[in-house]
């Protein structure tokens, strides 16, 4: 299996421009998870989707960030507009099941200058 | 005040020594207990998992401890490798909703 499939890995963008992340979680898994590390504030967990809905979306930091999940197999983080303080990597996560082993991916570094 | 407090945020040991990670946590219900291994530059991997009736849970060389009357959880690194060297992370997951609280992390480095 090839693992939690994230992309861009990288995106550099200027302030006020759109940002999307894509995360194909492993197959099979029926929860995924978007969270977003900084050094100040270490691992914060954004939404969390099972069987494709949303469950938790309380750390969502505000509305300029919405999550999708439009099948089993993708999910999208969308930014619009960015800010420099959302300067950060994303994560994408799956597992079996909320409670269970989460598999992360590799991680978007986002950058918005 | 964060809810799970972790400790020493970093440590330094010799490469075959042993080390003690520390996990406290203030969550309420408890669900369960993560501990989670990060390299520099990738995403965290799941170490152990603890629900309230798992005492110790190992993995290799990770073993990690639960007391969830103190609401205190350890892990312990037996035989430090230098690929040891990671940012250690303590999640708790609280019961009935599953909201998570993350610890800031134990920054370990093996040295030679």
């Amino acid at each position: 299996d090839a693992g939690v499939i994230q992309s861009p890995r990288h995106e550099v963008t200027e302030m006020g421009q759109e940002v999307t992340l894509r995360c194909k979680p492993i197959s099979g898994h029926n929860s995924l998870f978007w969270y977003r590390q900084t050094m100040m504030r270490g691992l914060e967990l954004l939404i969390y989707f099972n069987n494709n809905v949303p469950i938790d979306d309380s750390g969502m930091p505000e509305d300029r960030f919405s999550a999708k999940m439009p099948n089993a197999s993708f999910s999208t983080l969308k930014i619009q507009p960015s800010e420099p303080r959302d300067s950060a990597v994303y994560f994408c996560a799956s597992s079996l099941g909320p409670v269970l082993a989460q598999y992360f991916g590799p991680g978007t570094r986002l950058l918005v200058l | 005040k964060n809810q799970v407090e972790q400790s020493p945020q970093s440590l330094i040991i010799l490469e075959g020594k042993n080390c003690t990670l520390q996990c406290n946590y203030t969550v309420s219900p408890f669900s369960n207990l993560r501990w989670y291994k990060q390299d520099t530059g990738r995403g965290p991997v799941s170490l152990t998992i603890m629900t309230f009736s798992e005492n110790t849970k190992s993995n290799g060389r990770y073993t990690a401890t639960l007391d969830a009357d103190t609401k205190q959880s350890s892990l312990h690194i037996t035989a430090s490798q230098l690929s040891d060297s990671a940012s250690y992370i303590c999640v708790v997951s609280a019961g009935g909703n599953n909201r998570l609280a993350f610890g800031k992390g134990n920054q370990v480095v093996v040295i030679p």
